[in-house]
């Protein structure tokens, strides 16, 4: 069936240092990729997504790159800020047909002024 | 729109007892997800609906399980009798397929079984 494998946490950086969090997928057909934020006793919030192969998603900073070759979605952004701290999640959804979400174990990270 | 609302924020019961989860999907939505998370397992799907109708119930953990979607803007989930490894924090989502499966997510359902 459908997985996701997400990088480990957790995640640790200094204010405006380069992040990546890796995600590597594993499913049939062609998915969706996205990557939800979870902030301290919240809900989950969709952050961006990707449709097809090469499609990049983005927003408030963070990028992510549908790779069909290597069956990754690694999310990353540039300059962290403290209030980028949260659990951050990979899932795909497989579809029509096939419609639920699948997550990744999330990575928590942690922002240091 | 106020976005998926949930009920209660919290629950605290004791084992044993009957527990109802609550959640009113975003208007025009025809998808709805319950998921569990938990420090140990992260976020499993327990069930979805798709027009009112359960369309994959294999994450439900047990019979002591059970979850109704009676129309398009309620679902309830239900836990008899609780356990305390029941404890949790239990998420409603919806989506419409015509936006890409975006699934929007409610602030969740605190639930701890003593």
């Amino acid at each position: 069936g459908d997985s996701v494998t997400q990088m480990e946490g957790p995640v640790t950086l200094s204010e405006e240092a380069f992040l990546t969090i890796n995600c590597t997928y594993t499913a049939t057909g062609y998915p969706s990729l996205f990557w939800y934020v979870q902030y301290p006793g919240e809900g989950l919030q969709l952050l961006l997504k990707a449709t097809k192969a090469d499609d990049k998603g983005s927003n408030k900073g963070f990028e992510a790159t549908y790779r069909k070759e290597t069956t990754s979605f690694h999310l990353e952004k540039g300059s962290v800020q403290v209030s980028d701290s949260a659990v951050y999640f990979c899932a795909l959804s497989g579809g029509f047909g096939n419609e639920k979400l699948t997550f990744g174990t999330g990575t928590r990270l942690t922002i240091i002024p | 729109d106020a976005g998926v609302i949930q009920s209660p924020r919290h629950e605290v019961t004791e084992m044993g007892q009957e527990v109802t989860l609550r959640c009113k999907p975003i208007s025009g939505h025809d998808y709805l997800f319950w998921y569990r998370q938990t420090m140990m397992r992260g976020l499993e799907l327990l069930i979805y609906f798709n027009n009112n109708v359960p369309i994959d119930d294999s994450g439900m953990p047990e019979d002591r399980f059970s979850a109704k979607m009676p129309n398009a803007s309620f679902s309830t989930l239900k836990i008899q009798p609780s356990e305390p490894r029941d404890s949790a924090v239990y998420f409603c989502a919806s989506s419409n397929y015509g936006t890409g499966v975006l699934a929007f997510f409610g602030q969740g359902t605190r639930l701890t079984v003593v």
